[in-house]
């Protein structure tokens, strides 16, 4: 079976750093994703990795220890506009997606 | 840029009623998905689809069934509308391959009462 596994909630003060942890357990694993969602909105895409490290993209970096099945979003300088959902999603084979709950991160002042 | 379509944002509907949910997508993607999001328990995978005329089965599939007659266009159909199913839906589309990324669309949220 597939598991996935997300805090359900983080709050975070703005200009700080939040570290958001993932841990999975699947078949035949492939690689891993990160995506946004804001209230009322549809996901989009953040982040893939497949090997293991440190993946960076501007404010946002992914992590992935693939012998650990254990992945983390980091945030940098958190904004307002950050506060949102953080879905972690495990792809193993060709076409499927299996979602993990998402952590609803909230930015204060 | 990619762009996902479903036909209502939100749609109201009686139990017992048939309801169609439509997905089009402007990519010529093979791989489509239906999802059902609900609080605390994350996006659940319903019916995907490979190609055209293709389906299979998701986590959830009961009291749901899809068509997939054009590329571009895959719909979810709730054969008889009840309460529990109640929720937001959210279609998606990619390319076939581990790394390609879903590309959603913006959510129907139907409420059945």
């Amino acid at each position: 079976g597939q598991n996935i596994d997300q805090p359900t909630e983080m709050t975070a003060t703005e200009g700080a750093i939040v570290q958001i942890n993932c841990t999975y357990q699947t078949s035949g694993f492939n690689g891993l994703f990160w995506y946004q969602q804001h209230a009322g909105e549809a996901p989009t895409f953040l982040s893939y990795n497949v090997l293991d490290g440190l993946e960076e993209k501007g404010r946002f970096s992914s992590f992935l220890s693939r012998s650990k099945g254990y992945s983390y979003l980091l945030l940098k300088e958190l904004q307002m506009k950050d506060s949102a959902s953080y879905l972690c999603a495990a792809t193993t084979g060709a076409n499927n997606l299996f979602f993990g709950t998402g952590t609803r991160l909230t930015v204060i002042p | 840029d990619v762009k996902v379509t479903q036909s209502s944002r939100y749609l109201v509907k009686r139990t017992g009623e048939k309801v169609f949910l439509e997905c089009v997508q402007d990519m010529d993607h093979e791989n489509m998905f239906w999802y059902r999001q609900d609080p605390g328990l994350g996006l659940r995978l319903i019916y995907f689809s490979y190609d055209v005329k293709m389906k299979e089965k998701g986590d959830i599939p009961e009291g749901y069934s899809v068509s997939r007659e054009k590329k571009e266009r895959f719909s979810l159909i709730l054969e008889s509308a009840s309460t529990n199913q109640t929720s937001m839906y959210l279609c998606a589309s990619r390319t076939p391959g581990a790394g390609h990324e879903q590309y959603f669309g913006p959510g129907t949220r139907l409420t059945v009462t």
